[in-house]
């Protein structure tokens, strides 16, 4: 089955670590995205990459880093100095126009 | 970045009615695409129409498009208890080149009551 999958579904943090948030695919997909969504909110983006070892930041890129060294996979770091990361945070990808969601992974700091 | 705007924010119907909900932009598009979120889940595209488009259906969708006013409508007929989730718009930008990335509303919240 083709599609995106994200690891964990549920993540917990303390207060000053580092987190880092998994984002696969194997529909072949060269652009990959991170979204947050806070609740009731709608999506707002954190890094988006077009093609493996190039990516750009979006509108809240700052606290976050990424990587894009295989196509196939786009981390998503959470650092310390993300003031307020408990969200919860989508994946997707696109060959063209459509995007295709992850499940998503909701990420808590205690 | 937020273009789109729905509208309504939420929405309670009963099953069997229609539901429609409105997306406004701001900025000349390539496309605008409809996208449906279930509660804790991912999106899953519904549909998409291009800027030279007027409408278009898909099953029991209907999304028409007035590029004069900037706007989109998103009509759901015969409603069911399994169309509730949030709705969002998502344009992309004319101006955008090779730089794919979308533009997103903030959602309409759909309850269908059975």
């Amino acid at each position: 089955d083709g599609g995106i999958t994200q690891s964990p579904k549920y993540l917990f943090r303390k207060e000053g670590q580092n987190v880092t948030l998994s984002c696969e695919q194997n529909l072949n997909h060269d652009a990959m995205y991170w979204y947050r969504q806070d609740p009731g909110q709608g999506l707002r983006l954190i890094y988006y990459s077009q093609i493996v070892n190039d990516f750009q930041k979006g509108d809240i890129a700052e606290g976050y880093s990424v990587s894009r060294e295989k196509k196939e996979s786009f981390p998503l770091t959470v650092t310390s100095a993300q003031k307020n990361p408990t969200a919860f945070y989508l994946c997707a990808s696109s060959a063209l126009n459509e995007q295709f969601f992850g499940p998503g992974t909701r990420l808590t700091v205690l | 970045s937020q273009q789109g705007e729905e509208d309504p924010q939420a929405l309670s119907i009963q099953e069997g009615e229609n539901a429609t909900m409105n997306c406004s932009y701001k900025t000349s598009i390539n496309n605008l695409q409809w996208y449906r979120q279930n509660s804790g889940r991912g999106l899953v595209h519904l549909i998409l129409i291009r800027s030279n488009e007027r409408e278009k259906h898909s099953g029991r969708l209907r999304v028409t498009l007035d590029t004069s006013k900037k706007s989109s409508s998103l009509l759901i007929t015969a409603s069911r208890a399994a169309d509730t989730a949030s709705y969002f718009c998502a344009t992309y930008l004319r101006a955008s080149g090779n730089n794919r990335k979308l533009i997103w509303g903030l959602g309409t919240s759909l309850a269908v009551n059975p």
